[in-house]
């Protein structure tokens, strides 16, 4: 099946810092999703991105389905962003394989 | 509004006695998943429906059991809980399109 690896595993970040996460996968996907999991375990869609750029606000994120790897990008990170940060890619019938995370703290 | 509703928030049960998780959607998608997500853990998909059709992963034990009586609803049953079946359990919805979590049942086993 599909390896998903994720980096860093942690970071620690003052408020207004910007970040980057990077998202690397063993396989052609036609599925690549980033999720944010806050402190009371919801998982939220922050993209679904398998190929090209999107932005929403401070977030934007980047797959380049070629070369299997997608970057999430945080800028001026506010404490509201700590939590979980999810890679999650797939194939067939939308099934998702997670990366381990990076594990996001914002202090202010 | 929620577009994924898991019932309940959490769930307590005793060792070796059935329960039973439920989920349904909004959004009328064909296809529904079941993840387990342990402590500190990424989640793992243990099951999904595409309509009628119930796909196992191959590695989900047969402890876990699935339900799908139509479209809004899904149901996750574990017949006999163990101590190493507590976890968070999400239900989800979405093919070719984002994937929408439900806020998840967090199961545990006395």
């Amino acid at each position: 099946g599909i390896q998903v690896e994720q980096s860093p595993p942690d970071l620690i970040l003052q408020e207004g810092a910007n970040s980057t996460l990077r998202c690397n996968f063993s396989d052609s996907v036609n599925n690549l999703q980033w999720f944010h999991q806050n402190p009371w375990g919801q998982l939220i869609n922050l993209f679904y991105i398998p190929s090209g750029t999107k932005q929403n606000g401070r977030l934007s994120a980047t797959t380049v389905a070629t070369e299997r790897y997608s970057l999430l990008y945080i800028s001026s990170s506010q404490t509201t962003d700590s939590g979980v940060y999810f890679c999650a890619a797939g194939t067939s019938y939308g099934k998702l394989t997670f990366g381990q995370g990076t594990i996001l703290t914002v202090h202010p | 509004d929620a577009m994924v509703i898991q019932n309940p928030r959490y769930q307590v049960t005793q060792f070796g006695k059935p329960v039973t998780l439920s989920c349904s959607q909004t959004l009328n998608h064909n296809v529904m998943y079941w993840y387990q997500q342990k402590s500190s853990q990424a989640p793992k998909l243990l099951f999904h429906y595409y309509d009628k059709d119930f796909n196992n992963e191959a590695d989900t034990p047969d402890n876990f059991q699935s339900r799908r009586p139509n479209t809004s609803f899904c149901f996750l049953d574990i017949r006999s809980p163990g101590l190493g079946d507590a976890a968070m359990y999400l239900c989800a919805t979405g093919l070719g399109a984002p994937q929408h979590f439900g806020d998840g049942t967090r199961l545990s086993i006395l």
